[in-house]
């Protein structure tokens, strides 16, 4: 079964931060692509950050630019983010995701970033 | 950015209707346009890519139209488990873009 499972989600303080993971199973985990997509609390879908499948193209949202890091480590069959300077606006669930037509998602990780 | 304009923002039927939902792009996005399907609590599932096929899994009431900057999800006749929020999504220019959603309420 294809799954992909985020975990290291929390509270954290303004100017804080955090490492997400993503865990792949059921798939080549190394020939795909992968994303990161967010949704704060009561909005819709934000897209976030991708990493190809060697890591070779890295892209951020705006938003994110500077802040976050996305890497991956096939061996491990593992995708990361992590988000340094938290702001209240980062508040959200976090999910990865399978290739830019997001054929596959996690169940999320939540992200609370509050004094 | 393609900014993706999704129409109604709220739809109330009944089951057994009809539901058909309109998803612009502010450009061209040929047919790299995918939708998903959220329930409350729930992550999103991918039901419709490349604008009309259907993913692995997917019942054959729902089914996607368009190209180019026009799209429409349609579910031909709705089960009590099709209310949810629907997103489009494109794909064909970077950054990959989401609408604000259609919620699918029962009326």
């Amino acid at each position: 079964e294809v799954q992909l499972v985020e975990s290291g989600g929390g509270l954290v303080k303004p100017g804080g931060s955090l490492r997400l993971s993503c865990a792949a199973s059921g798939f080549t985990f190394s020939s795909y692509s992968m994303n990161w997509v967010r949704q704060a609390p009561g909005k819709g879908l934000e897209w976030v950050s991708s990493i190809s499948s060697g890591s070779s193209h890295i892209y951020y949202a705006d938003s994110v630019k500077g802040r976050f890091t996305i890497s991956r480590d096939n061996a491990k069959n593992s995708l990361y983010l992590q988000m340094n300077s938290l702001r209240a606006e980062d508040t959200a669930v976090y999910y990865c995701a399978r290739r830019e037509a997001m054929e596959v998602w996690g169940q999320g990780t939540t992200v609370t970033v509050s004094s | 950015e393609i900014v993706l304009t999704q129409s109604p923002a709220t739809l109330s039927l009944s089951p057994g209707e009809r539901a058909t939902l309109s998803c612009r792009a502010s450009q061209s996005v040929s047919s790299y346009l995918a939708w998903h399907q959220q329930k409350p609590g729930q992550a999103p599932r991918l039901l419709i890519f490349d604008a009309s096929n259907r993913a692995t899994g997917i019942p054959a009431r729902f089914s996607g139209s368009g190209s180019g900057t026009d799209f429409t999800l349609t579910i031909s006749s709705l089960e009590p488990e099709d209310f949810a929020v629907y997103y489009c999504q494109q794909r064909s220019n970077w950054p990959p873009t989401f609408g604000q959603g259609t919620k699918l309420e029962i009326k």
